[in-house]
């Protein structure tokens, strides 16, 4: 296990269909986090999972967007209903829990999303 | 609120010259600051933080920030930049809301575009 992994890593889309994208992070991380990061801005804060629970969400995550980590390992994120300004570059980063959580977590490469 | 601001969307340096990216940050308690850096099309790479101690923290590829409590900033700074340095540069800090104050959210800048030419 060498980082955070995300899949897919493009995805294209038309407008008004689901997508789902998956991360994997590193494996003895239990903290787990998605952001986005639109062009010419620092990524946003969507959500935060710890073990398999949804501690947090963001404002900015509206009906459309759910975001689970079942087992408490890999997480997906679904946008239903996709509209253009969900195009975006979807982060995700994992931490460990505790003293070494304030390191500064690992991201991984994200999946950068095109509504058409 | 918490917030980070980077007061400069480029910064354009010679190689070989020191360089500078500016951060300064608003928060309440005592903050932890982060640097991080994105190539293009990639995630974002952890370069150094702050957390308590000394002002001048050090960090990767020969990068370090010198926090300042008084103004509110922490600075990125290298004595020698390179042209491999070229990327974009975020400031964060840590967000001490959220469940149990804890969760370690980060909130970012808007990020600042090193150019280090020859």
């Amino acid at each position: 296990d060498t980082g955070v992994s995300q899949n897919p890593r493009h995805k294209i889309t038309k407008r008004g269909q689901n997508v789902t994208f998956r991360c994997d992070p590193i494996s003895e991380h239990n903290r787990l986090y998605w952001y986005r990061q639109t062009l010419g801005q620092g990524p946003e804060f969507l959500t935060y999972f710890q073990n398999e629970a949804q501690l947090e969400k963001s404002r900015l995550l509206s009906d459309r967007f759910s975001a689970e980590r079942p087992k408490g390992s890999f997480s997906t994120l679904e946008i239903q209903r996709t509209e253009q300004g969900d195009s975006a570059m979807y982060l995700c980063a994992s931490s460990p829990r505790g003293g070494q959580g304030a390191v500064g977590y690992t991201f991984g490469s994200g999946t950068r999303l095109t509504v058409v | 609120a918490q917030s980070v601001a980077q007061p400069e969307d480029q910064v354009n340096v010679a190689e070989g010259n020191p360089l500078t990216v500016k951060c300064t940050y608003s928060v309440s308690g005592n903050p932890y600051l982060f640097w991080y850096v994105q190539y293009p099309n990639r995630g974002l790479q952890f370069l150094l933080k702050y957390i308590t101690g000394d002002n001048l923290v050090k960090g990767s590829y020969g990068f370090e920030a010198e926090f300042n409590k008084s103004q509110t900033s922490f600075h990125l700074k290298k004595p020698s930049a390179l042209v491999s340095d070229s990327a974009l540069y975020f400031c964060a800090v840590r967000d001490m809301r959220g469940l149990g104050g804890g969760g370690n959210k980060l909130t970012f800048g808007t990020g600042t575009q090193l150019k280090v030419e020859l």
